[in-house]
């Protein structure tokens, strides 16, 4: 079983539409949750990291963690062309504390059209 | 001014040599890491240095060496170059200890013929 399963996609949504991605992880005992953007061609950039239970909202992104399912999920409002990227859901290892082991899943391709 | 810096950008080599990737950050960061993106686009942490110790080292064949010659350097040498290891290789770097938000640098695209 992969520790951090994402739908690699292509996921396509109109524009303006809600964008929502999803992901589920193996280890129950994880408490730190990432989703990174990746341009093509480019290195990821970290938009979100969630810790709690619930919704935590940045702007037009709201990650979503539900510790009991492990899953988390990222919602994109009003999506713009822009945010057609690759986004990868990660989360920490938490055996680590001299540094930050974070384990990525596959990318899920996200596609807006105009 | 660049945070994380890579060089070379692109390495085009042929199987069986050896090659050296180099990183720094200027950010003031204790950790570095080393992450290898597959064409699948699967990333994954090959090493992590911690204030020039090496802290996380992952099931990578002991071709791939990496060195930090000081806490904002860290360096990826590997011997014997074969196809497989044609890939994408990222430096991030991270405040340090357990500190979570890492910052990527732009990437080495590896070609290996």
């Amino acid at each position: 079983q992969k520790e951090v399963e994402q739908n690699s996609g292509p996921l396509s949504v109109p524009e303006g539409a809600i964008a929502s991605l999803n992901c589920t992880y193996s280890d129950r005992v994880s408490q730190s949750f990432f989703w990174y953007r990746q341009y093509s061609g480019k290195s990821p950039e970290l938009i979100m990291s969630i810790y709690s239970n619930g919704d935590k909202e940045d702007g037009r992104f709201t990650a979503q963690l539900n510790k009991a399912s492990q899953y988390v999920s990222l919602l994109i409002r009003d999506s713009q062309p822009s945010d057609s990227a690759t986004y990868l859901c990660a989360v920490k290892d938490w055996r680590y504390s001299s540094a930050s082991k974070i384990i990525f899943g596959s990318g899920t391709r996200l596609s807006i059209r105009p | 001014d660049t945070a994380v810096s890579q060089t070379p950008k692109y390495l085009v080599t042929q199987m069986g040599n050896d090659k050296s990737i180099k990183c720094e950050q200027n950010l003031g960061h204790d950790t570095m890491y080393w992450y290898k993106q597959d064409s699948k686009k699967f990333l994954k942490i090959m090493f992590s240095y911690n204030n020039k110790e090496l802290i996380i080292n992952e099931t990578v064949p002991n071709r791939f060496s990496p060195k930090s010659p000081d806490k904002a350097h860290l360096n990826l040498h590997i011997n014997s170059l074969e196809l497989g290891d044609s890939a994408v290789y990222f430096c991030a770097s991270s405040v340090g200890g357990s500190q979570e938000t890492q910052y990527f640098g732009p990437g080495t695209r590896l070609l290996v013929l």
